[in-house]
């Protein structure tokens, strides 16, 4: 069954620090993965996604997220966190199900930037 | 060009009560899915529409229902409500079925209180 695990609730990272957010999946096939961030009150907004190629993705927001293929995992990064960047990370795999591309979504990791 | 909108933003229901959610995608898109989110389990498939045609359905009860007219808009439905309906909705549009190659547009959500 295709799954994504982000096994922390809450990340708190210091303002300048870099930050890495978890992510690893199972998913039969290629992968394509996807980051989304989550303002209060608002609906997902895509970060970056992998398709294929390098396994170094770059994003919106000067976020960055490698893929292993090894360690099944899709890590996001950022080598300097700001205080804008608190908010709700989701990782998300799409994998093929019945013929089609099914979405599945991790639960979720609130970053917490402590000025 | 528009978002993803979904009406209304915020809606307070008596248990037992139905509900219609509504949500009109990106321009274009033909594409909407919805989901459930709440803090604990994340974002839960609901069920997707791809040219008014239902192509993948959640592990939800019968009381969640779903259409999408032939300007891509969609609404969903809840009957009978209960305590634990209460959550954000999302309705995510995509251009084609294909999300892994252009990815969703989340709404800001309807926030559904069940009292």
């Amino acid at each position: 069954a295709q799954s994504v695990a982000q096994p922390e609730d809450q990340v708190n990272v210091a303002e300048g620090n870099p930050l890495t957010v978890k992510c690893t999946y199972s998913v039969s096939g290629n992968p394509y993965l996807f980051w989304y961030v989550q303002y209060p009150n608002r609906g997902l907004q895509f970060l970056l996604k992998y398709i294929t190629g390098d396994n170094l993705v770059k994003g919106s927001y000067g976020f960055e997220a490698e893929f292993n293929k090894s360690q099944t995992s899709f890590h996001l990064k950022k080598p300097s966190a700001l205080v804008s960047d608190s908010a709700l990370y989701f990782c998300a795999v799409i994998g093929l199900s019945g013929g089609y591309q099914k979405v599945t979504f991790g639960t979720g990791t609130k970053l917490q930037v402590i000025p | 060009k528009a978002g993803v909108t979904q009406t209304p933003r915020y809606l307070i229901k008596t248990r037992g009560q139905q509900v219609t959610l509504s949500c009109s995608p990106i321009s274009g898109h033909r594409s909407v899915s919805w989901y459930q989110q709440t803090p604990g389990q994340g974002l839960q498939f609901l069920f997707e529409y791809f040219s008014e045609t239902q192509r993948n359905k959640g592990n939800f009860p019968g009381r969640f229902s779903g259409r999408q007219f032939s300007n891509s808009r969609s609404e969903m439905n809840v009957s009978t409500l209960e305590l634990g309906d209460s959550a954000l909705y999302l309705c995510a549009s995509s251009l084609t079925e294909f999300q892994a190659n252009y990815g969703y547009t989340f709404g800001s959500g309807t926030r559904l209180t069940v009292v």
